[in-house]
């Protein structure tokens, strides 16, 4: 079975740019969460996204959105990127998001932002 | 965003030797999980534990679900060089079962 993939591995934007980040869940995963992973705020959790619908969100800013589709990829997206914005996205999926099952997490993207 | 306090920030051991760090919580969390990150990677689970002063091994680790639910502490015994990297807890509150509350993290290093 393929893990947790994200495209692209690696970006570099500018800043006011905005980004689109992929994630592919396991096949048969319906839950799918992103976290952001930087030096000073360590990882922390954006949203989750289940049957196309955000069910859980972080403490972000607006700029931060995401969407799921129907097959269960999610794609993020950052709008007017900022310095700090740079950091190693992470996708995490599961069959549900509920109960006790494990969130298996993609190789994530890193996004540098100039 | 919250984070939860891990020790050690990081270690040197040498090979053959145990390891213990631990984790702590102002918050009260129904699981507590221990993964690893190697660079480049995403984190990757190591233990999940699910009931207060729960003990659970896979191989040379073992965690414990602290009695109040506000802590955890990890045990890797005998280490060996590709135990390097990083670990981090995981809280997870009931009903939010994928939001989960990521520790500062401890970088463990191996010499031979």
């Amino acid at each position: 079975k393929a893990g947790v993939t994200q495209t692209p591995r690696y970006l570099i934007k500018t800043r006011g740019q905005q980004v689109t980040l992929s994630c592919s869940p396991i096949s048969g995963h319906r839950s799918v969460s992103w976290y952001q992973q930087t030096p000073g705020q360590g990882l922390q959790f954006l949203f989750e996204y289940f049957s196309e619908t955000q069910r859980n969100k972080g403490n972000f800013p607006g700029r931060f959105s995401g969407r799921q589709f129907s097959n269960s990829r999610s794609e993020m997206n950052v709008s007017t990127l900022e310095l700090g914005d740079s950091a190693l996205y992470l996708c995490a999926s599961g069959p549900t998001g509920a109960g006790r099952e494990t969130q298996y997490f993609g190789p994530g993207t890193r996004l540098l932002v100039l | 965003g919250q984070q939860l306090n891990q020790s050690p920030q990081s270690m040197f051991i040498q090979e053959g030797e145990d390891v213990s760090m631990n984790c702590t919580s102002s918050s009260i969390f129904n699981t507590w999980l221990w993964y690893k990150q190697d660079p480049g990677e995403g984190p990757v689970l190591l233990i999940a534990l699910y009931k207060a002063g729960e003990l659970t091994s896979n191989g040379r680790l073992t965690a414990q679900f602290g009695i109040t639910r506000k802590d955890s502490f990890l045990n890797i015994s005998a280490s060996i060089p590709s135990d390097v990297g990083i670990y981090f807890c995981a809280g997870q509150m009931a009903g939010t079962a994928s939001k989960l509350t990521f520790g500062t993290g401890t970088r463990l290093q191996v010499t031979l």
